[in-house]
């Protein structure tokens, strides 16, 4: 069945870095790649997404990018602040006109920046 | 987006009672899923609500231990029936909201379960 892959699991860094985190995909007619944000006791909260059309999308400090071929897309955060520490899932899904099809999430990445 | 608000935010049952989750937003909503987070795990799509008609369910889930309603496009209720500690998660409803991008899911703030 379909799948999603995301590394790392847990990703420290300092503030002021770069963070990245990567997912694969497998199924291949997967065409929308939303990166959600959650916090501690909150609901997770989409941060930005991608579709099959485009290879890069930036908001800000964030910005996701796509390589269809290799199965695989990235969430870039620049310039990492303490408010950014949370869990992050990355999530693929088919999108049909007129029609909705479900998310697969990733496994999650627990995300710490340190002042 | 769409506010979306979850009663009860958390509780604590016991074993073999049944409890049911509330899901209102405060705008008609096309799609109302509802998902289960496992602690420390990631988000696993249990049903999609449908309004007016029996929710469709997911691998793994069933009508019986899982019964959904919706009878509206802003209101959706999920039971969570004769309950085990496995049970315990965070329940999340989500939406797709009216005019936008399809597959743009929304959720809410949770329902953090414990089963004793």
């Amino acid at each position: 069945g379909e799948n999603v892959e995301q590394h790392p699991s847990t990703l420290s860094v300092q503030e002021g870095d770069s963070a990245v985190i990567k997912c694969t995909y497998s199924d291949s007619a997967s065409n929308y790649f939303p990166w959600y944000k959650q916090e501690l006791g909150k609901g997770p909260q989409l941060i930005i997404d991608i579709r099959s059309n485009v290879g890069e999308k930036k908001d800000q400090r964030i910005a996701v990018t796509l390589n269809k071929t290799a199965k695989h897309f990235s969430l870039h955060i620049t310039e990492t602040q303490p408010e950014d520490s949370a869990v992050y899932f990355c999530a693929a899904s088919r999108e049909y006109g007129g029609a909705t099809n479900k998310l697969i999430f990733g496994t999650g990445t627990l995300l710490a920046v340190q002042p | 987006s769409a506010v979306i608000s979850q009663k009860p935010s958390r509780d604590i049952c016991q074993r073999g009672t049944s409890l049911t989750i509330q899901c209102q937003v405060d705008s008609q909503v096309t799609m109302m899923f509802w998902y289960r987070q496992q602690p420390g795990q990631s988000l696993t799509l249990i049903a999609t609500a449908n309004q007016g008609s029996e929710a469709t369910y997911e691998s793994g889930f069933v009508i019986d231990k899982f019964p959904i309603s919706r009878p509206n496009l802003t209101f959706s209720t999920l039971t969570v029936s004769n309950m085990s500690p496995e049970d315990s998660s965070i329940y999340l409803c989500s939406v797709e909201e009216l005019g936008r991008s399809y597959n743009e899911q929304f959720f809410g703030p949770g329902t953090r379960l414990t089963v004793l």
